[in-house]
């Protein structure tokens, strides 16, 4: 069956930099876009961007340019987002979802909860 | 960006009602909508496609429709299991975004 396995919770001072890793399996990973989401505590979804592994294209909500950097592993089954100059509202759940191409998801990762403070 | 207005933000209702969440979009987006169900701790789960489109395993007393761009999620006869928060999310813009959630707690 279709499995998202997220890395683990991470602590960060601001202005570092996180990366969160996605492995996928039971399926054919090129075949479908990965999307980021992340939920900070007590708040709503907030999508991120996807990537397309298959193309290596990658499509970032705007206010994440320049900081966010989505990418995949050589065994393309893993992907990673990549966050820099972290500040304490990135604060966040952040789950990888297996796209149904760019629109919606039909599978989720257990999420990776970073944690920005001094 | 295309911006989701969901309504109401929170609800209470009773086993057994009929209960309905609404989502209005800032600009037409066809049926390009989804609906996802939340629970505390847990990863959203689709429970709508293409706006009245059942996802497969989930029960039939969960139906979406639209008009316009307005979006409704309804469930016929509410279980102890449908307590939890639901988000709309359009994809018709190439950025895609979520309504603001409604949370439904028991009455």
């Amino acid at each position: 069956q279709v499995q998202l396995v997220q890395s683990g919770a991470e602590v960060r001072k601001p202005g570092a930099s996180v990366i969160v890793s996605c492995k996928a399996s039971g399926y054919t990973f090129s075949d479908y876009y990965l999307h980021w989401v992340r939920q900070a505590p007590g708040q709503g979804l907030e999508w991120m961007g996807w990537i397309n592994p298959h193309s290596t294209e990658t499509h970032l909500a705007q206010r994440f340019q320049g900081r966010v950097t989505m990418t995949w592993g050589t065994s393309i089954t893993t992907a990673y987002m990549h966050l820099s100059d972290l500040r304490s509202d990135d604060t966040a759940m952040y789950y990888c979802a297996r796209g149904e191409g760019a629109e919606y998801f039909h599978h989720w990762g257990q999420g990776a909860l970073v944690t920005v403070s001094s | 960006d295309v911006q989701m207005t969901q309504s109401p933000s929170t609800l209470s209702a009773s086993v057994g009602d009929r209960v309905t969440i609404t989502c209005r979009a800032s600009q037409s987006i066809g049926t390009s909508l989804a609906w996802y169900q939340q629970k505390p701790g847990k990863g959203p789960k689709l429970l709508i496609y293409k706006a009245s489109s059942l996802e497969s395993g989930v029960p039939s007393r969960f139906s979406g429709s639209a008009s316009g761009t307005e979006f409704s999620l309804t469930i016929s006869s509410l279980q102890p299991d449908d307590f939890a928060t639901y988000y709309c999310q359009q994809y018709f813009s190439y950025s895609l975004t979520f309504g603001q959630g409604t949370r439904l707690g028991i009455k």
